[in-house]
């Protein structure tokens, strides 16, 4: 069955560390993949796509994403995390319909 | 240019009553899509509408439906509430429809409690 997998339930980093969120999807054909993030209360903000083309895609907020083929894995980075982070990160795959991982939480310690 | 405008933001209802929520889209988008989402079951995906026709549903019951207006607004009704159907319902627009390259663009949702 076609699925997107996020291995990590909750990740804790200190202010000004590196980030590191990984997605894994299983699908017959390589789907069209997206990282969200959710804050507390709110709805989902897009991050960053990749359809095609460059592995490495830029995004919104200072985050990037590397698509590799050979481990069907789309994972997000962030150099250096700010406080304002802090917030649920979605990957989704989108086939004929977006369908999310059981997303990352990310807290951020001072 | 306005976002995906959901209403109610927050409601209580009771078992067995029934709930209407509604969906404005972008303006120009055509495509609505309606999830589920529950910290046990996390982010499910319930019907797609496209120019008033349903193109996709999830494994939802029948209790679940909606339906697509003239404008692209969207409602989604659920009938016969059960406790677990409270949860945040978001509704996502997008310019074609909500499948394969389509960037979905969500609201704030809305959030059900059934006591």
């Amino acid at each position: 069955a076609q699925s997107v997998t996020q291995p990590d339930i909750h990740i804790t980093v200190s202010e000004g560390a590196s980030l590191e969120l990984r997605c894994n999807y299983s699908y017959g054909a390589t789907p069209y993949l997206f990282w969200y993030v959710q804050s507390p209360g709110q709805g989902l903000q897009l991050l960053l796509k990749y359809f095609s083309g460059d592995t490495l895609v830029q995004g919104i907020k200072g985050f990037e994403a590397e698509f590799k083929r050979s481990q069907s894995s789309f994972n997000l980075r962030k150099p250096s995390v700010h406080w304002s982070d802090a917030a649920e990160y979605f990957c989704a795959a989108n086939d004929y319909k977006l369908s999310f991982g059981a997303g990352t939480t990310v807290t951020v310690r001072a | 240019k306005a976002g995906v405008t959901q209403t109610p933001r927050y409601l209580i209802k009771t078992r067995g009553q029934q709930v209407t929520l509604s969906c404005s889209p972008i303006s120009g988008h055509r495509s609505v899509s309606w999830y589920q989402q529950t910290p046990g079951q996390g982010l499910q995906f319930l019907f797609e509408y496209f120019s008033e026709t349903q193109r996709n549903k999830g494994n939802f019951p029948g209790r679940f439906s909606g339906r697509q207006f003239s404008n692209s607004r969207s409602e989604m009704n659920v009938s016969t509430l059960e406790l677990g159907d409270s949860a945040l319902y978001l509704c996502a627009s997008s310019q074609g429809s909500g499948s394969g390259a389509n960037v979905l663009t969500f609201g704030a949702g809305s959030r059900l409690t059934v006591l």
